[in-house]
Parts: structure tokens; C-alpha cells; sequence
């Protein structure tokens, strides 16, 4: 089974509205990591979680950890067409400060004008 | 400030046939990290370098080997390539640490064994 599972796996938003993308891990998170993708490119990061309660905004993304729950959210505020794109979730889940991180499967988010 | 470059950024090989993939670090990165990609999925960890040496390996076959030069850089090698091999692989940089210094991704090398 996967370490890291994302939710939704997919999702069509239409332009203006908020959207949230949640990952949960089934082992104890050294820290949290969400990037976005582009269709075949490279991974582009967005955010960094290390504590828990831990919440963090750039722009309009906000994330947040929740240690107990072993889980993550990012949360999309007036959604726009470049925010289009894949989120991935990734986990240091061997302590150490490794940089050696899982990911999850992703979300693919669409925004419609 | 030049990021994270990978070459080539598309090659196709033949089953059996050898590839080496190449990547420069973000500058100021001493750590390197390889992930390989398959369609749909979320990158998976093959191993990493760090002063010279592999540090960490995922659970990936002896085939897919590697090497950081002096200068931080770093080759990824796959021998007798098979169908499965198929995949984005992506360079990843950071300094030594982790926490305070997230991985940087490259654009990836898009390989197709054939």
C-alpha cells in the first residue's frame, strides 16, 4: 500500500473558487514537503512543513500539518487558471534530516475560466 | 543564479542498451538526489550522493548505478535497460541537512526503452 496517500486523486474547479488537496502518511512524518508539477517537467517546491501545527502561506496556497493526524492540506483561495497543474506531497519518513522523501501518487488540478 | 539542469531531455534506447543521464546542481548544493517517474505516478527515490559517495539507495536493482564528480555533479547510469524503464528521471539538488534545504528538481530526462 502507498506511505503517502493523496486526496482527490483529480479535480475540476472552475476559476475563482477554493480548493483543498490533503495528505495523509501511514508512517511518522519528519517533515512535509508540497510541490507542483507541470506536465513532464521538473518539480517546482512550494512549501515546507516540519512542526506540527505548523502552517505556512505563499500567495494564495496555504499548508498546514497536522503531526497527530499524521496528515497535510494545502489550500487554494480564489483559484486561478496557473495554479493548474500537479501537486505532489512529499515525506522524509526516516528522520535525520535524510532529504530521502516518498511521495504521493498527486493531485491533477484543472481550473476552468 | 542557474538552477537545477539535466541533459539530455529526451533520448530513446533499445532494450538491452546502456544510458547515462547527466545533471548539474543548483549552485551553492552539495547533495544530489535521483528520482525516476513513471507515467502517473509520484517520483520514486533511487539513491543519492553526497562527497563523491552514495549516501542512501532506494530499492532499485544493481543496474541503475551512479557518480558525483569534485564538482557536485552527477551522472545516472542504467544498464541492460528494459521496457520498465520507461520514465521521467529527475535530478534532484540540496545542501547537506535537509530540513532548511528542500530538494530542487530539474526539468528531467525523459527516457523511452523501446
Amino acid at each position: 500500500s502507498q506511505e503517502l496517500e493523496q486526496s482527490p486523486q483529480s479535480l475540476i474547479v472552475q476559476e475563482g473558487k477554493n480548493l483543498t488537496i490533503n495528505c495523509t502518511s501511514s508512517k511518522t512524518l519528519y517533515g512535509l514537503y508540497w510541490y507542483k508539477q507541470k506536465y513532464g517537467e521538473g518539480l517546482i517546491f512550494l512549501m515546507m512543513l516540519q512542526k506540527g501545527g505548523e502552517e505556512k502561506s505563499h500567495e494564495k496556497i496555504t499548508a498546514k500539518l497536522d503531526e497527530k493526524k499524521q496528515q497535510s492540506s494545502l489550500h487554494i483561495t480564489a483559484s486561478q487558471p496557473s495554479h493548474a497543474g500537479i501537486y505532489l506531497c512529499g515525506a522524509d519518513i526516516n528522520g535525520g534530516a535524510t532529504n530521502k522523501l516518498i511521495f504521493g501518487t498527486g493531485t491533477l488540478l484543472a481550473v476552468q475560466p | 543564479d542557474a538552477g537545477v539542469t539535466q541533459s539530455p531531455t529526451h533520448l530513446i534506447k533499445t532494450r538491452g542498451q546502456q544510458v547515462t543521464l547527466r545533471c548539474s546542481p543548483k549552485s551553492g548544493h552539495d547533495t544530489v538526489s535521483w528520482y525516476q517517474q513513471a507515467l502517473g505516478q509520484g517520483p520514486q527515490f533511487i539513491f543519492q550522493y553526497y562527497e563523491e559517495e552514495e549516501r542512501q539507495r532506494g530499492n532499485f536493482p544493481d543496474r541503475f548505478s551512479g557518480h558525483q564528480f569534485p564538482n557536485y555533479s552527477s551522472e545516472l547510469n542504467v544498464n541492460a535497460l528494459l521496457l520498465g524503464d520507461s520514465a521521467l528521471y529527475l535530478c534532484a539538488s540540496s545542501r547537506l541537512g535537509g530540513y532548511n534545504s528542500p530538494l530542487h528538481f530539474g526539468n528531467g530526462t525523459r527516457l523511452t526503452v523501446t
